[in-house]
């Protein structure tokens, strides 16, 4: 099974300044996807980022980027000029990329999420 | 166009209740999934539907947990008997294929008094 740890519970950075946000994971597989999520206070969650594990160009987004690094399993989120709506929970996710029969690897295996606040 | 609809997006349910929460997919999306969210976590997967077939019901935490898609398109979680421990957000994700992006509605706050 799939594991995900984001170790960091909060997170604060300056307006404009950049953040990063670390997140570990375990698998036994070679091919799968990586998300990063928003979850503002409306619960919402938003897909910010999305990394192809055989992809070894790291995904950008406007000011956001990930640092993938495949063999030590790691997955950081760097956000460029923070900005007051960047403020959210972030949550780290795993999708195998192979569906499996009946669909059983769909799912997607979350992090206990980091709380980001931005200051003004 | 309109994103995943939940409803309602709060219920009180008192312990022993049974209680029935809806989402409504965005159109067309063929999968469907459901999460539990306790306070301060991350979203734990519940069940899977693709069309009106439930393919995965592994994460579901007990007999007292029930899901349909009777016609492919809007879901139904059915809690029974409540217990305070199923206190959660319930969120309810949408994919147009089988899953590898999720559109996530805004979720159902349940709390079991």
């Amino acid at each position: 099974a799939q594991t995900v740890t984001q170790s960091q519970p909060e997170m604060s950075v300056q307006e404009a300044e950049t953040v990063t946000l670390s997140c570990t994971y375990d698998t036994s597989e070679s091919d799968y996807y990586l998300f990063w999520y928003k979850q503002p206070p409306s619960r919402q969650m938003i897909l910010v980022i999305r990394q192809e594990a055989y992809k070894q160009q790291n995904a950008t987004e406007n000011r956001f980027s990930v640092n993938f690094q495949k063999a030590a399993k790691s997955f950081s989120l760097k956000i460029s000029d923070s900005q007051l709506g960047d403020a959210a929970m972030y949550f780290c996710a795993y999708r195998s990329r192979e569906v499996g029969l009946h669909g059983a690897n769909s799912k997607l295996t979350f992090g206990k999420g980091i709380t980001l606040s931005v200051r003004p | 166009g309109a994103g995943v609809s939940q409803s309602p997006r709060y219920k009180v349910a008192k312990r022993g209740q049974d209680v029935a929460l809806r989402c409504d997919p965005i159109s067309g999306h063929v999968s469907l999934f459901w999460y539990q969210q306790a306070l301060g976590q991350g979203p734990e997967f519940l069940t899977y539907f693709q069309n009106e077939a439930q393919l995965d019901k592994s994460g579901l935490p007990s007999d007292r947990f029930f899901a349909e898609r009777p016609e492919g398109s809007v879901s139904t979680l059915k809690i029974q008997r409540t217990q305070q421990e199923d206190s959660a957000v319930y969120l309810c994700a949408s994919s147009p294929g089988t899953g590898v992006e999720q559109y996530f509605g805004p979720g159902t706050r349940l709390t079991v008094t």
